[in-house]
């Protein structure tokens, strides 16, 4: 079975401070990983995802995630923060025998402070 | 490409009732993907259907429902609503529903249970 836990409802930075958003995973197989954001009053856009190839990806507006099987981790991060990057951020895990069944975290809200 | 189109935006409704939402996916797309969404819970999966059949289930009571049709629109039910199923209701769509692939989400349907 596949899980994903986001350490963290809620994150404060600095506008051009580092963003660190973190996600571990469980899974039983080697899994498909993913981060989403979410802004208000709008559906998800995917940011990056890992599907078992370079294991640092680079993904949309300056966000990048490192998948670390030693640590079953899969943090997001982008060295300056902007006010833009204020929104939710959802971290996901799919098991590519299972087709499109996405599980996803429960958020982590990025406040950018100016 | 028009993007995925949900209908209606806003609904609301009183214990008892039965509710019908929409989507249509991106032209060509032949996964259709609903989530549910409430603060503090993230998304929570609910089904999948590919070419008008239910691939991937949830772990949702018989109340809720969907389907598929030919031209990959799909529609989701839920009969004898109660309050804890106020939420947003997100449809996904993608090309081929295979694990690896990019969800594109519409902007959902807001349910409001009284």
């Amino acid at each position: 079975a596949q899980s994903v836990t986001q350490l963290g409802s809620h994150v404060s930075v600095s506008e051009g401070a580092l963003v660190l958003l973190r996600c571990n995973y469980s899974s039983s197989v080697p899994p498909y990983l993913f981060w989403y954001v979410q802004y208000p009053n709008q559906g998800l856009q995917l940011l990056l995802k890992y599907t078992s190839a370079a294991t640092l990806v680079k993904g949309i507006n300056g966000f990048e995630a490192e998948f670390k099987k030693s640590e079953t981790s899969f943090h997001l991060t982008k060295p300056s923060a902007h006010m833009s990057d204020a929104a939710e951020y959802f971290c996901a895990v799919s098991d590519p025998t299972t087709g499109n069944q996405f599980y996803f975290g429960t958020g982590t809200s990025l406040t950018v402070i100016p | 490409k028009a993007g995925v189109t949900q209908t209606p935006r806003y609904l609301i409704k009183t214990r008892g009732q039965q509710v019908t939402l929409s989507c249509s996916p991106i032209s060509g797309h032949r996964s259709v993907s609903w989530y549910q969404q409430t603060p503090g819970q993230g998304l929570q999966f609910l089904f999948e259907y590919f070419s008008e059949t239910q691939r991937n289930k949830g772990n949702f009571p018989g109340r809720f429902s969907g389907r598929q049709f030919s031209n990959s629109r799909s529609e989701m039910n839920v009969s004898t609503l109660e309050l804890g199923d106020s939420a947003l209701y997100l449809c996904a769509s993608s090309h081929d529903g295979q694990g690896g692939e990019k969800l594109f989400f519409g902007s959902g349907t807001q349910l409001s249970v009284l």
